[in-house]
């Protein structure tokens, strides 16, 4: 059975760094692709960026590009999101989902507030 | 940047066809795929590749693209349809940049 496990929620503060993670499992992670979808309360569906986990190619959305860092650790079959200063406007729901959206995981929460 | 438009909301009533559209420069040469995502649920695939509906999803649901314009369609929509519906594709670039249109909010009543 695909599964992608993302980490739990975080609550974190302005300025704070923030590295979430999504592990998979039932099916050869290095052979597709995983992307990240931002969704802000109440707001639709962002496309954050794609990674291949088999060689590390990654495609940023114009609109995260140098926001965050996206990366796949495929020993463990983990791809990860991160932020170097988090900001407020950060605060949303982060999904990732095997590309196209076949399988998702279930969600990290994330709120950024002083 | 590349954007994808989709009409606000869409309101039905059961067993009547639902129709959602989605609009994009790049859509004659890049696939189009559906989302639906309900009430505090992770979205969930329901057409992939313009057409393709993914195992699981039922036949009520069709995908179709002509032009600039990719249509999901929902024939007999149901109650338990109700949700927010997202068309996904890419921009031409090359660079695999994705882009998900506004969403579209279906009632069904």
């Amino acid at each position: 059975e695909v599964q992608l496990v993302q980490s739990g929620a975080e609550v974190k503060k302005p300025g704070e760094s923030l590295k979430i993670s999504c592990k998979g499992s039932g099916y050869s992670f290095t052979s597709y692709w995983i992307g990240w979808v931002r969704q802000m309360p109440g707001k639709g569906l962002e496309w954050m960026g794609i990674i291949y986990p088999g060689d590390s190619d990654t495609r940023y959305s114009p609109s995260f590009q140098g926001q965050v860092t996206i990366s796949a650790d495929k020993s463990i079959s983990t791809a990860y999101l991160q932020w170097s200063s988090l900001k407020a406007s950060d605060t949303a729901m982060y999904y990732c989902a095997r590309w196209p959206g076949d399988y998702w995981g279930q969600g990290t929460l994330v709120t950024v507030s002083s | 940047s590349y954007e994808l438009t989709q009409p606000p909301s869409v309101s039905v009533s059961p067993g009547q066809t639902a129709r959602i559209t989605c609009s994009g420069d790049a859509l004659p040469k890049k696939y189009a795929y559906w989302y639906q995502q309900k009430s505090g649920q992770a979205p969930v695939l329901v057409i992939y590749e313009d057409s393709k509906r993914p195992s699981g999803i039922p036949e009520r649901f069709s995908g179709s693209s002509s032009g600039t314009m990719a249509t999901l369609t929902i024939s007999g929509a149901q109650v338990e349809d109700e949700a927010d519906y997202y068309c996904y594709s890419t921009d031409s670039s090359g660079n695999h940049s994705g882009v998900f249109g506004g969403g579209t909010k279906l009632t069904v009543l």
